[in-house]
């Protein structure tokens, strides 16, 4: 079974534009989670999204946004960008069943986003 | 700020040695959960501990929940360079189920 897919790997951004960045979950998965991991630092949550609908958001401005579409993929927006937005964009699905284990995380490869 | 504590930060050691990775907060989490990353790539989750004493073992790897589940620690036996990466502790809030990591511990071992 294919794992958490993201898209695209590496990305390359100038300050003040904006960036789309997309994930598609683990097959079967309803809820998928975005990170923000800067070199030297664990992952930073930024949002949850749950059958389409935001269920957390973390400590980001409003420049960053996200989706999630009918067939549970997301994207994830940042408008404005700054030199302080260049990380790893992780994405990472889980089940949200009715046990315990189907909370856990499942982590995409990353978006690499470089901001110049 | 990262909510999880790591210690230590960096961790060079021989093949063959043993280690031990830490994980604080002054936080409880409803569940804890470890993760391995390599450069450039995501973190794999390693395994989950939910019980306030927890122990569980995955192969050369032991993993123990704190007793009032605000810590957690990582131990490999046996190190072997494979074993090679970044460590992530993460911990899951009560109310919401959003990943709280820790820096990480980068582990180095060598041939």
């Amino acid at each position: 079974d294919a794992g958490v897919t993201q898209s695209p790997t590496h990305l390359i951004k100038t300050r003040g534009q904006h960036v789309t960045l997309r994930c598609s979950p683990i097959s079967g998965h309803k809820s998928v989670s975005w990170y923000q991991q800067v070199l030297g630092q664990g992952p930073q949550f930024i949002f949850q999204y749950y059958e389409k609908e935001e269920r957390g958001r973390g400590n980001f401005p409003d420049r960053f946004s996200a989706r999630q579409f009918p067939n549970y993929s997301s994207e994830l927006n940042v408008n404005a960008l700054l030199l302080g937005d260049s990380a790893l964009y992780l994405c990472a699905s889980s089940l949200m069943g009715i046990t315990l284990s189907s909370y856990e995380q499942y982590f995409g490869p990353g978006t690499r986003l470089t901001v110049t | 700020t990262q909510l999880l504590e790591q210690s230590p930060q960096f961790l060079s050691i021989q093949e063959g040695e043993n280690l031990t990775v830490y994980c604080n907060s002054s936080s409880v989490f409803s569940s804890l959960q470890w993760y391995r990353q390599e450069p450039g790539e995501g973190p794999v989750l390693l395994v989950t501990v939910v019980t306030g004493g927890e122990v569980k073992k995955l192969k050369r790897l032991t993993f123990q929940f704190g007793d009032a589940r605000k810590d957690s620690s990582l131990h490999i036996t046996a190190a072997q360079p494979g074993d090679t990466g970044l460590y992530l502790c993460a911990g899951e809030g009560s109310n919401d189920y959003k990943l709280s990591f820790g820096a990480g511990t980068t582990v180095t071992v060598r041939a």
